[in-house]
């Protein structure tokens, strides 16, 4: 299956920095997705992205499709301490009667007020 | 409000019981999908269903089983073949398919 990497794994900042993460596939997407996850919750859709090279922002945060179609990034900025929690990426494929949705697995993100 | 029901929040079992996980939604969405989370880990699909009275397997169904016989319904059973059912498992639908998932708010699982 396709798989994703997403980096970093985990990140310490300070309140009031920018946050920047992404995620990288062999394999082309249709569509990137990312989801924010608080702990105990389900993940909730921050931001999707359908067409190669769209920025799309969503208050602070801002995400990008990259040109390629294999790789997207999400930047927070001035981070809260509300923005603790992890966060995914999803890569979906559909065409030629096939469909996948491929999860990354998550940056921890950890903010020090 | 619509949304995604997932319960109970937390169960309990001994090894070698079968237990069922219940999802509803009440969003008219068409597909409903179950996942597994590991700490550390990304989202394993379970199964999932595009359409009532059918489903299919995803990366790690063995051990489980599914049913879809309400559009707002897909309760999944964690049998005694699972061999590590301790987790954290979601449950997710969409309007299509190839639409952007809305997750319940899980159910963590122990089984001891």
């Amino acid at each position: 299956g396709q798989q994703l990497n997403q980096s970093p794994q985990s990140m310490f900042i300070q309140e009031g920095e920018d946050v920047s993460m992404n995620c990288t596939s062999s394999s082309i997407f249709n569509t990137w997705l990312w989801y924010k996850q608080e702990p105990g919750e389900g993940p909730v859709l921050l931001i999707a992205l359908y067409k190669a090279g769209e920025l799309t922002s969503n208050g602070r945060l801002t995400a990008q499709f990259g040109i390629t179609r294999k790789d997207s990034f999400l930047n927070i900025s001035a981070s809260i301490p509300s923005d603790v929690g992890i966060y995914f990426c999803a890569g979906e494929y559909s065409g030629a009667g096939s469909y996948q949705l491929t999860f990354g697995k998550g940056t921890k993100l950890s903010v020090i007020p | 409000d619509g949304g995604i029901t997932q319960s109970p929040k937390y169960l309990f079992r001994k090894e070698g019981q079968n237990v069922t996980l219940s999802c509803e939604q009440n969003l008219n969405h068409d597909a409903m999908y179950w996942y597994r989370q590991d700490p550390g880990q990304g989202l394993r699909l379970i199964y999932y269903s595009q359409i009532v009275n059918d489903f299919q397997k995803g990366d790690i169904a063995e051990g489980y089983s599914v049913s879809r016989e309400k559009k707002e319904s897909f309760p999944l059973t964690v049998t005694s073949a699972q061999k590590n059912p301790t987790a954290f498992y979601l449950c997710a639908s969409s309007i299509v398919e190839d639409s952007p998932l809305h997750f319940g708010n899980g159910t963590r699982l122990t089984v001891t």
